[in-house]
């Protein structure tokens, strides 16, 4: 089956770091890519819609300079906090669909817990 | 727009039967079911993409209602490993080729 690769699945930080959060598809390309992001208790919560070769389409409220997203490849993007806070603490989980995705599923990486200090 | 899912939480004995529904204000062209445990990324569990459609997996099904803009997850003889919280993913024709929005979730409990 499809997979999707997610990596760190931690990271701790102090407040003003950058962290970078990579999602690979490892067996399909992926022209999409979608990264979420999750509260304790609640559904996700889409951020970002990431295409490969072109700009990421943000959804409304989600600060772009302030979550950096890159697709340099049908099988990778990258999600960077930029200079994270505490209030940025939180599940990051990305996921990708198949070419023609209309009818495909999506496959979730296993996520990223961010805390920051 | 964010799909309703009912009932929001459900407690079950093993063994007992529970469903889960989910409608949308807007006319779909699929459904998708994921399951997601504690602190883990949602697993897929089907997709319905015609009206009338259903399609099981193992004790798992689920039914798509296309004229109600509604889907129903059935999951029946439930086991331990069924508990988690339950997601669907509605895709509207308004929004065919993008991405699709999760409901809010139905949380499952299922004890001993």
């Amino acid at each position: 089956g499809a997979v999707v690769s997610q990596h760190p699945s931690w990271v701790i930080c102090k407040s003003g770091t950058s962290v970078k959060i990579e999602c690979r598809s490892l067996d399909f390309q992926a022209t999409t890519m979608f990264w979420y992001r999750q509260f304790p208790k609640q559904s996700l919560m889409l951020m970002a819609t990431s295409n490969e070769g072109s700009k990421a389409t943000y959804e409304q409220g989600v600060e772009k300079d302030k979550f950096l997203i890159n697709h340099a490849s049908l099988t990778l993007s990258t999600l960077t906090v930029t200079s994270a806070h505490p209030e940025d603490s939180s599940f990051y989980i990305c996921s990708a669909r198949e070419r023609g995705f209309s009818n495909q599923p999506q496959h979730f990486g296993d996520g990223t817990r961010l805390s920051i200090l | 727009q964010q799909p309703v899912q009912s009932p929001q939480a459900v407690i079950l004995r093993e063994g007992e039967d529970a469903v889960i529904n989910c409608s949308s204000s807007k006319a779909l062209y699929s459904v998708h079911w994921y399951r997601q445990k504690h602190g883990e990324a949602p697993v897929f569990l089907m997709i319905l993409l015609k009206g009338g459609e259903q399609k099981g997996h193992e004790k798992i099904s689920a039914s798509f209602n296309e004229k109600k803009q509604q889907s129903s997850l059935y999951l029946t003889a439930s086991q331990l490993s069924y508990s988690g919280t339950y997601f669907c993913g509605t895709e509207s024709w308004e929004n065919y080729g993008q991405n699709f929005v999760f409901g809010p979730g139905t949380r499952l409990s299922v004890l001993p």
